[in-house]
């Protein structure tokens, strides 16, 4: 089946730690974006990448860095910079809009708590 | 800045009945919206979408409709069936970029 995969579903995280959050997808979708959403908040941008090796910083990107070195593969650290890092956290992919507007496809998400 | 808006956080419909979603936006240049359903501990579903040359589009229950004097769009789930309780965020985007979206509006229909 073809889809987006984003793991693990819940991460803990001791403060001052690094964390990576990993996202894949099978779609062959050049494009991917990751978001993060809070209780009562709607989904805010925080990187996105339009292809492979080029990546762009959203709303929020402060504390947070990406790569993206595979087509299929866009993992999001949240760096100890991050001063509020729980979270839940979604990515997503779709094809780019040169040829008409293509929804966004997201994963389930990861759920990233402080210990 | 909240560039889409939706204004109501929550409403409850019975069974069978029209459910409205309203959203608000304030960027003129978005040309391109879509409405997404989300579950608790789930990524966003896509519902339906409409471009900025469209005032209505329409798939099986759902409609969206895009008023773009007002800046505003509405989405219509005719008849509502329990199974449509949820979180339905708008979203809006210009040029196929990056999707801005709303905070959302939980739906409750009730049997």
């Amino acid at each position: 089946d073809g889809g987006i995969t984003q793991s693990p579903k819940y991460l803990f995280r001791k403060e001052g730690q690094n964390v990576t959050l990993s996202c894949e997808q099978n779609l062959n979708h050049d494009a991917m974006y990751w978001y993060r959403q809070d209780p009562g908040q709607g989904l805010r941008l925080i990187y996105y990448s339009q292809i492979v090796n080029d990546f762009q910083k959203g709303d929020i990107a402060e504390g947070y860095s990406v790569s993206r070195e595979k087509k299929e593969s866009f993992p999001l650290t949240v760096t100890s910079a991050q001063k509020n890092p729980t979270a839940f956290y979604l990515c997503a992919s779709r094809v780019p809009g040169r040829e008409g507007n293509q929804p966004q496809h997201f994963g389930d998400g990861t759920r990233l708590s402080i210990l | 800045d909240q560039q889409v808006k939706q204004n109501s956080p929550s409403l409850s419909v019975q069974e069978g009945r029209i459910s409205i979603l309203n959203c608000d936006y304030t960027n003129s240049m978005f040309d391109y919206f879509l409405w997404y359903k989300k579950y608790p501990a789930e990524g966003p579903t896509f519902l339906i979408s409409i471009s900025s040359i469209k005032d209505k589009n329409e798939d099986g229950r759902f409609t969206v409709f895009l008023n773009k004097s007002a800046k505003h769009l509405s989405l219509h789930i005719v008849p509502s069936q329990p199974g449509d309780s949820a979180v339905y965020f708008c979203a809006a985007s210009r040029s196929g970029y990056a999707l801005n979206f709303g905070k959302g509006t939980s739906l409750l229909v009730t049997p």
